[in-house]
């Protein structure tokens, strides 16, 4: 099955400072890779997603890079705020529907 | 529109009892998930149900856990008996998969979970 790794495991920025979260994956038959953003109590809700036939993504402050070849991809926060503090999971997905989580990543913003 | 909808949110029992989670997923989802998260974990699958069919549960604990989706709408997943190492958030998800394209539309919704506590 799908083994997916997810670094760092916590994450401390200064407010305003730029954060980044790294995941690999196993499986080069993966084709789809969400990131998840879940707050404390709370259910993980989707932020961003990107598909195998693209490279890069942005919405607004956030953005995801995939590279095939190498089997990872990121996501990057820019100017985080306060409200960016959360736990954030990548995950890959295949065609058979199972998707596959990483660890998640605790992203503390200092104000 | 309502989102994945899941009961009770806590449920405190002590060990060798039974209990129960119920999910109503959102209406049209076919596909619907059960997740295990541990804390400080990312979630693990227990079971994926096309429809009515469980079309993966290699990962559900067959001796203790059972779950079903009668009707292809709502899910119930039970313990009996609970274990002290069952403690853990129990989502429920659903998607909407397209199986005639072959494509999946990959997005799973989650309910808030059912957190359960083993004494």
């Amino acid at each position: 099955g799908e083994n997916v790794e997810q670094h760092p495991s916590t994450l401390s920025v200064q407010g305003g400072d730029s954060a980044v979260i790294k995941c690999t994956y196993s499986d080069s038959a993966s084709n789809y890779f969400p990131w998840y953003k879940q707050e404390l109590g709370k259910r993980p809700q989707l932020i961003i997603d990107i598909r195998s036939n693209v490279g890069e993504k942005k919405d607004q402050r956030i953005a995801v890079t995939l590279n095939k070849t190498a089997k990872h991809f990121s996501l990057h926060i820019t100017e985080t705020q306060p409200e960016d503090s959360a736990v954030y999971f990548c995950a890959a997905f295949m065609n058979d529907y199972k998707l596959s989580f990483g660890a998640g990543t605790t992203v503390t913003v200092r104000a | 529109e309502a989102g994945v909808v899941q009961s009770p949110r806590y449920k405190i029992i002590e060990k060798k009892q039974p209990v129960a989670f119920w999910c109503n997923p959102i209406s049209g989802h076919n596909t619907l998930y059960w997740y295990l998260q541990n804390l400080g974990q990312g979630p693990e699958l227990l079971i994926r149900y096309e429809n009515e069919e469980a079309v993966d549960d290699s990962q559900l604990p067959k001796d203790r856990f059972s779950a079903e989706r009668l009707k292809g709408v709502d899910s119930t997943l039970k313990i009996q008996p609970a274990e002290l190492g069952d403690s853990a958030v129990y989502l429920c998800a659903s998607s909407l998969n397209r199986a005639w394209t072959g494509v999946s539309t990959g997005e799973l919704f989650f309910g808030e979970g059912s957190r359960l506590t083993v004494l």
